[in-house]
């Protein structure tokens, strides 16, 4: 089992829609949570981060983190053609002697049709 | 734009070959971090360093190497090539003990022939 799932889609919206994108993860140690997006041929463009069970907003995105169920999503409101992309979350566990390296969920590929 | 920047931002090199590639951490961060991005394993953490020292490694080939120098730009050395080794290869940086955010370059992409 990997530590990190995500559904690879493809995913197809309208625009205006709201999305809903998945994660599970295996391991008690991760601790910190992010959602990246990822344009065709770029880097991956740092979304969301948050290290607590619960919700946090920024704008038409919410990031949902359930420690307990090991889950945690995004939610994209009103999504618009410029939404698509690659999104990958990926997490931090706490380990000893610090090392914060992101280990990430294979990425879900979200279109928005005009 | 990150304020990571990577070089080159294309590689096609031969099988047995040796390149090195370059990056420049957004300005103030001291840790930097390689990852490798391939269409079947997707994003792999590849090796971590902190203000020059090594921090932790992932699932990094002994044929690859890497370091970080004293104005904090790092370098990472892939050796004796192989066809699977064609890839995307980023770097990203971070502030580490203040934040855990990183943030990543543009890429190299290295093609194998």
């Amino acid at each position: 089992q990997k530590e990190v799932e995500q559904d690879p889609g493809p995913l197809s919206v309208p625009e205006g829609a709201i999305v809903s994108l998945n994660c599970t993860y295996s391991n008690s140690a991760f601790q910190y949570f992010m959602w990246y997006r990822q344009y065709s041929r770029k880097g991956p463009e740092l979304l969301m981060y948050t290290y607590s069970s619960g919700n946090k907003e920024d704008g038409r995105f919410t990031a949902q983190v359930d420690k307990s169920s090991k889950y945690i999503s995004l939610f994209i409101r009103d999504s618009q053609p410029s939404d698509s992309a690659t999104y990958l979350c990926a997490m931090i566990p706490i380990t000893q002697g610090g090392s914060e390296k992101l280990v990430f969920g294979k990425g879900t590929k979200l279109t928005v049709n005009p | 734009d990150s304020g990571v920047t990577q070089t080159p931002k294309h590689l096609i090199t031969a099988t047995g070959q040796r390149v090195t590639l370059r990056c420049s951490p957004r300005s103030g961060d001291l840790s930097v971090y390689w990852y490798q991005q391939s269409l079947d394993q997707g994003l792999q953490f590849l090796i971590q360093y902190y203000n020059g020292e090594e921090r932790a490694k992932g699932n990094i080939l002994e044929r690859f190497s890497a370091q970080q120098f004293p104005d904090l730009h790092s370098e990472l050395n892939l050796s004796s090539l192989e066809l699977g080794d064609s890839a995307l290869y980023f770097c990203a940086s971070s502030v580490l003990g203040s934040s855990s955010e990183q943030f990543f370059g543009p890429g190299t992409r290295l093609t194998v022939l």
